[in-house]
Formats: structure tokens, C-alpha cells, sequence
């Protein structure tokens, strides 16, 4: 019963460096996308895919890059890392079935602090 | 375009009172309404939702929510916390862009905080 599954859980970087968050999910589901977590703003939409082979842009996009290879998973990259990338990011995914009532189900989250 | 206020950042409350986080939203279209939780390091879980019909919705752990159009509210209650409810709370409206895409606004969330 895994749902989505991101890694790493944890991670630290040095800025400069770039890193790729990873994400897979066994439901199936043609809609991932993924979030940023800061304090006092709620969740925003970093990059999104409709499917495979098809991404687009969210709310805060610059600095990520992702690609969707396979229904399954769909990676987030950081080029360079910047200290205000630090956050915390959520995969998330959801069916195409049932349009705006679906329910859209969130990985385990990953800690991401740029020093 | 949508939008989410969640009233207050932080709910301090005691074991087994009551408690009421509010929130209130903007959509020009069919609302769609979320409450997440997310306890102490771990991902987000879906409370309850709000698509249609009656505007009492009951979620997991005992919450429930009432969803009010003419007041643009979708407030989550219990009637008695444990100190296992502290977490955050998350609001959200369900969006879909021109590709048919689902996204969620979100509200910047209320921090629970049950003490005994």
C-alpha cells in the first residue's frame, strides 16, 4: 500500500550544487505535481504533469526542472541550489477521474535545507 | 481565481475542549473544498472534503466541517481534542487549469496545539 513515495527524506546541500528529488507512485495516476511547504504560506505548485511526456509550470517554477519519462514517476531537479530554496517539498499525485472533487494524495515530504 | 484565508496561524487549546479552525475561500466557479492534516514531520492526509450535497461533512479521526456559500466558510471542528489532534491544518480549494489539470490553493495553515 505505498501510494507516493519520495526520497530523500532528508538532504542537505551546499548552494551551487544541484540535486534531483525523486517520486514514484503505484496508483496509476496520470496527474503528479509538486509542492513547496514555507512558513506561513501554505503549499505552492512548483511544476506539475498532465502525463508522461507532458509537464508544465505552476506558481514558483524557477530554479526546478522535471521531467515525466513514465506514468510512474516524475523527478524534481535543482539546477543550483539557493538558500531560498530551502522548504520542504511534497510530491503529489491524482486521478484524472472525477475532476475537481479528486482527492490528491501527498508523499511523506522531503527536507530540503541549502547552506 | 481561487483563493483560501485561514483566520489564525495557531489554535492553542486543552485535552477534550472543543476547538474550531476557520477558514474562508474566494472561487468564481463550483467550489470544491479540502481540510489536510500533517502531524510533526510526516506528509499530508486528507481529512475530509466538500463536493455537493449536504454542507456537513464528516472526516477521520472525529472532525467535521461545515460548508457555508453565503458566508464563504468551509470551518473544521471537533467537539473534544486530544493531545494526538496537534498538528497543522491545511485548507484548500480545488483549481483546474485550461489542460484539465487539479491543483490546490492552499491556506498558510493553523498549528493546533492540545495541551493536557
Amino acid at each position: 500500500n505505498a501510494g507516493v513515495t519520495q526520497t530523500p527524506k532528508f538532504q542537505v546541500l551546499k548552494t551551487g550544487q544541484s540535486m534531483t528529488l525523486q517520486c514514484a507512485q503505484d496508483m496509476n495516476h496520470e496527474y503528479m505535481s509538486w509542492y513547496r511547504q514555507d512558513p506561513g504560506m501554505g503549499l505552492r505548485l512548483i511544476h506539475y504533469s498532465v502525463g508522461a511526456g507532458i509537464t508544465d509550470q505552476g506558481e514558483v517554477p524557477n530554479g526546478y526542472n522535471v521531467s515525466r519519462s513514465t506514468t510512474e514517476d516524475f523527478p524534481l531537479r535543482l539546477l543550483s541550489a539557493a538558500p531560498s530554496q530551502t522548504s520542504v517539498y511534497f510530491c503529489a499525485s491524482s486521478s484524472t477521474l472525477g475532476g475537481s472533487g479528486n482527492t490528491i494524495y501527498f508523499g511523506e515530504g522531503s527536507w530540503l535545507t541549502v547552506v | 481565481a481561487q483563493s483560501v484565508t485561514q483566520l489564525d496561524s495557531q489554535v492553542p487549546v486543552f485535552e477534550e475542549a472543543p476547538v474550531e479552525l476557520r477558514c474562508n475561500y474566494s472561487s468564481s466557479v463550483s467550489v470544491y473544498l479540502f481540510w489536510y492534516v500533517q502531524y510533526p514531520n510526516q506528509g499530508l492526509q486528507l481529512l475530509l472534503k466538500y463536493l455537493s450535497g449536504s454542507t456537513l461533512v464528516k472526516g477521520i479521526n472525529g472532525f467535521e466541517a461545515e460548508f457555508n456559500k453565503s458566508q464563504t466558510s468551509f470551518h473544521l471542528r471537533k467537539p473534544s481534542v486530544h493531545i494526538s489532534d496537534t498538528a497543522e491544518y491545511f485548507c484548500a480549494v480545488s483549481a483546474v487549469g485550461n489542460t484539465g489539470f487539479q491543483k490546490l490553493v492552499f491556506g498558510t495553515g493553523t498549528r493546533l496545539l492540545v495541551s493536557p
